[in-house]
């Protein structure tokens, strides 16, 4: 079965800090990955994508993907407690259209 | 734009009734999605529909589920009979291609089922 794996955490980093959320994939048929922000009672919603090897820079936030080592991470720096929430990673495969969702690591900055 | 657009967003109901869940798409978008939240299990694709026609529906977990999508603007989800174990945030998702593209998610639909 296509599994994405992230840590559950939860992952707490101090205002300012830089937050590092890690996710592996087991499809190597994969080719578009993505991390999407669901704050407690709302639904999910999409920060950034990557579909290239290297990294991927959109603000404070920084997608990176290593399709040899099936490795997809995002970076948050200057942390804030807005950034507090649930991270979910996801996979297209190879299908293309279907998404794999991990179950999300949990992310507190403390003020 | 208004969005993804689901109801009820909730709903609570006694074992062995039917529910229906709602989803507006994002006018435009040719694809539509249901997905199942749940703590144990994550989020989980249950339909996918391109055009209007089903594409997967290796995810819907028995009979007692069923989707439709009539037309561009609508799609239902239905359960019958609903158990407690189908208590779970119902979220409708849609986009804009079948490559792989963004999907945008409606507010969801939290179901409990006694």
């Amino acid at each position: 079965q296509k599994e994405v794996e992230q840590n559950s955490g939860p992952l707490s980093v101090p205002e300012g800090a830089i937050a590092s959320l890690n996710c592996t994939y087991s499809d190597r048929g994969s080719q578009s990955f993505f991390w999407y922000r669901q704050y407690s009672g709302k639904s999910p919603e999409l920060i950034m994508f990557i579909y290239s090897n290297g990294d991927k820079e959109d603000g404070r936030f920084t997608a990176q993907l290593n399709k040899a080592s099936q490795y997809v991470s995002l970076l948050i720096r200057d942390s804030q407690p807005s950034d507090s929430a649930t991270y979910l990673c996801a996979g297209s495969g190879s299908s293309n259209y279907k998404l794999t969702f991990g179950k999300g690591t949990l992310l507190t900055v403390n003020p | 734009d208004a969005g993804v657009i689901q109801s009820p967003r909730h709903e609570v109901t006694e074992m062995g009734q039917e529910v229906t869940l709602r989803c507006k798409p994002i006018s435009g978008h040719n694809s539509l999605f249901w997905y199942r939240q749940t703590m144990m299990r994550g989020l989980e694709l249950l339909i996918y529909f391109n055009n209007n026609v089903p594409i997967d529906d290796s995810g819907m977990p028995e009979d007692r589920f069923s989707a439709k999508m009539p037309n561009a603007s609508f799609s239902t989800l239905k359960i019958q009979p609903s158990e407690p174990r189908d208590s779970a945030v119902y979220f409708c998702a849609s986009s804009l291609l079948t490559g792989g593209e963004t999907q945008y998610f409606g507010p969801g639909t939290r179901l409990l089922v006694l």
